[in-house]
């Protein structure tokens, strides 16, 4: 069984400032891995996806993301935030299922990116 | 591309009614169509997958004859809340994947569901 863990539940910075957004994850599988951004009473967005290609993914917004095996970890970095990535961010990750059936992907708890003036 | 339409955006009704939402990818065929359920300020809850053509498959706790859920075709998927009640107030959320699990999911904008 996979799981998720965003060890913030919410991170608070200035505007201009870098934003890190952390995500580890535990996988029997080589897994894909996924942030999604959403904003207040709407759908998510994919940010960026890792599929087992480079392990640093460059996403939307100025946002990307490090894949480290050895740390399973996938955290979410944007050097410069802006107040409009004030938002809900998941970190999802997707393995096969049993028996290689369906993939099934799990989400983390989310983490509230809030930025400041 | 990989637009997701979910219809309605906002439903409030009196207890007892039965509500559908629909949720279609307008630019792709998804084989797999996710329903979620999110309570304020937590993460979404996996309600039950569907595949095109098959029964959907239900988290545990789910109720199946409470929240019905039809994949039709590779572009519609629809969830009936049948006879619901206060409790099922929440915001629903559909999903759509083209392909194997390695590819993302697109999300539709979400239904705010509340019943009187």
């Amino acid at each position: 069984a996979q799981s998720v863990t965003q060890l913030d539940s919410h991170v608070s910075v200035s505007e201009g400032t870098p934003v890190l957004l952390r995500c580890n994850y535990s996988s029997s599988y080589s897994p894909s891995l996924f942030w999604y951004v959403q904003h207040p009473n709407k759908g998510l967005q994919l940010l960026l996806k890792y599929t087992s290609a480079a392990t640093l993914v460059k996403g939307i917004n100025g946002f990307e993301a490090e894949f480290k095996k050895s740390e399973t970890s996938f955290h979410l970095t944007k050097p410069s935030a802006h107040m409009s990535d004030a938002a809900e961010y998941f970190c999802v990750v997707s393995v096969p299922g049993e028996a290689g059936g369906s993939y099934i992907p799990t989400f983390g708890r989310g983490t509230s990116l809030i930025v400041h003036p | 591309g990989a637009v997701v339409s979910q219809h309605p955006s906002r439903v409030i009704c009196k207890s007892g009614t039965s509500v559908k939402i629909e949720c279609r990818s307008l630019d792709f065929q998804a084989t797999t169509m996710f329903w979620y359920r999110q309570f304020p300020k937590q993460s979404l809850m996996l309600m039950a997958t569907s595949n095109e053509g098959s029964k959907a498959t239900y988290e545990q706790g789910v109720e199946k004859d409470k929240f019905l859920i039809n994949h039709a075709s590779l572009t519609l998927s629809t969830l009936t809340v049948t006879s619901a009640h206060p409790e099922d107030s929440s915001f629903y959320i559909c999903s759509a994947r083209r392909g194997g699990g390695n590819q993302p999911q697109h999300f539709g904008d979400g239904t705010r569901l509340s019943i009187l």
